[in-house]
């Protein structure tokens, strides 16, 4: 059974740093691109980053580049997204996603909250 | 990067047929045939319904099929049930520098 689990998220002071990790089982996850999908509180969802399977490639969204960074250690399993920089706009639950465009897989979601 | 639009909301009553519009541009929707659509019920994690405009996953209902016409991709469901009633989101590829670009939403709600 393919699963996906996030962790890492909690409460950062904007100008703040977090590390989500997402933890991947069930499938060959070194064949696979993965993403982070995140969604504000009662918004809708916004594709943030992507990264190939052998890490090749890596794209943002505009509203996170230079801020975030994605990588991942197939050895491990895992899938991470390194945040720095956290606004207040960042708020939102962040889902790792498996797939390019059409992601098949989803994990439950890490909320991140930026607030003082 | 803007998001594609969606109505915000449809509704339907059992049995009937409700379509799902998404409006995009030459740079996204109308330039690739990399069209999702993903269900999401309330907190839950978002569910793959439609990928590659037309092609569905194993184990999602016929009863869900998607289209495109120059830069509108749409989704339609069939035969309205009550456990559709649930949040609808598109997704299109909208180049290497933009990369995905999703929808606003549309909520379904089956009277």
């Amino acid at each position: 059974e393919v699963q996906l689990v996030e962790s890492g998220g909690g409460l950062v002071q904007p100008g703040g740093s977090l590390r989500l990790s997402c933890a991947a089982s069930g499938f060959t996850f070194s064949s696979y691109s993965m993403n982070w999908v995140r969604q504000a509180p009662g918004k809708g969802l916004e594709w943030v980053s992507y990264i190939s399977s052998s890490s090749n490639t890596i794209y943002y969204a505009d509203s996170v580049k230079g801020r975030f960074t994605i990588s991942r250690d197939n050895a491990k399993n895992s899938l991470y997204l390194q945040m720095n920089s956290l606004r207040d706009e960042d708020t939102a639950v962040y889902y790792c996603a498996r797939g390019y465009g059409d992601y098949d897989y989803w994990g439950q979601g890490t909320l991140v909250t930026v607030s003082s | 990067q803007s998001a594609l639009t969606q109505p915000a909301s449809v509704s339907g009553s059992p049995g009937q047929s409700i379509s799902i519009s998404c409006s995009g541009t030459r740079s996204d929707v109308g330039s690739y045939d990399l069209v999702s659509w993903y269900q999401q019920h309330p907190g839950k994690a978002p569910k793959l319904m439609i990928y590659e405009v037309t092609k569905r996953p194993s184990g999602v209902s016929n009863r869900f099929s998607g289209s495109k016409s120059g830069n509108t991709a749409s989704l339609t469901i069939s035969g309205l049930q009550a456990d559709d009633e649930a949040d609808y989101y598109c997704c299109s590829y909208a180049g290497s520098s933009t990369s995905w670009v999703f929808g606003g939403g549309t909520k379904l709600t089956v009277l």
